[in-house]
């Protein structure tokens, strides 16, 4: 059982570069959820969704765009990418939302330059 | 709207030392709450949680009990070991379903 699965797991951009973070799950979990965590500030929730075809704004929306076109993918796309978003990216999913827990990927490491 | 504020890292001790990380939290409602652990270089992992006021979570000799009255939910371990060196976040659930984190506290345990 692999869990959430992330990749690439460290990638370097140049300004203005476009890339998208993967992430797979195959638990069945209805929840998915990308975070950002920058050092000493916690993580902070782009997008998430609760389901197939349903997707919606987080924290920190602004330059990310997610797509949830099966249960199982939700892949997390950076146009334009900024020094400001150099960070670890997290994806995690759950059954029912946060009474369950969430099961985390092992996370992107991605550096803008 | 809803926020959770952890003590500041790093936090030193010596193996068999006691652990206390506090956890405040501002929320509208009655939220979950949980304790999440990450080792270097890995995601972040549920420690334990508590869904009501008085329920002590609890998991690998770590625990946490929900206080309403002072809307705590404080992390303590009474004898820790270096295996338990990592990065300790604290959450609430908003009303929508959503994890709020706090900011995290470093923990270095020596030999």
């Amino acid at each position: 059982n692999a869990g959430v699965t992330q990749t690439p797991k460290f990638r370097i951009l140049k300004i203005g570069q476009s890339m998208t973070l993967q992430c797979t799950q195959d638990m069945n979990h209805n929840y998915m959820y990308w975070y950002r965590q920058d050092p000493g500030m916690g993580l902070k929730l782009i997008y998430y969704s609760v389901g197939a075809g349903i997707t919606d704004k987080g924290e920190v929306p602004n330059g990310y765009n997610v797509s949830r076109s099966t249960t199982e993918d939700f892949p997390l796309r950076l146009e334009l990418a900024a020094p400001s978003q150099t960070s670890v990216y997290f994806c995690a999913s759950s059954y029912h939302g946060t009474d369950d827990g969430y099961t985390f990927g092992s996370g992107t490491r991605l550096t803008v330059v | 709207g809803d926020s959770v504020t952890q003590m500041e890292g790093p936090v030193t001790l010596s193996e068999e030392a006691c652990l206390t990380i506090n956890c405040t939290y501002t929320a509208t409602g009655y939220p979950s709450l949980f304790w999440y652990v990450q080792y270097p270089g890995e995601g972040l992992q549920l420690l334990l949680k508590a869904t009501k006021a008085d329920d002590k979570g609890s998991n690998k000799g770590f625990e946490a009990t929900y206080r309403k009255e002072t809307t705590s939910f404080h992390l303590e371990k009474g004898s820790v070991q270096v295996s338990d060196s990592a990065v300790y976040f604290c959450a609430l659930s908003d009303p929508i379903g959503k994890l709020i984190f706090g900011q995290g506290t470093e923990l270095s345990v020596k030999p």
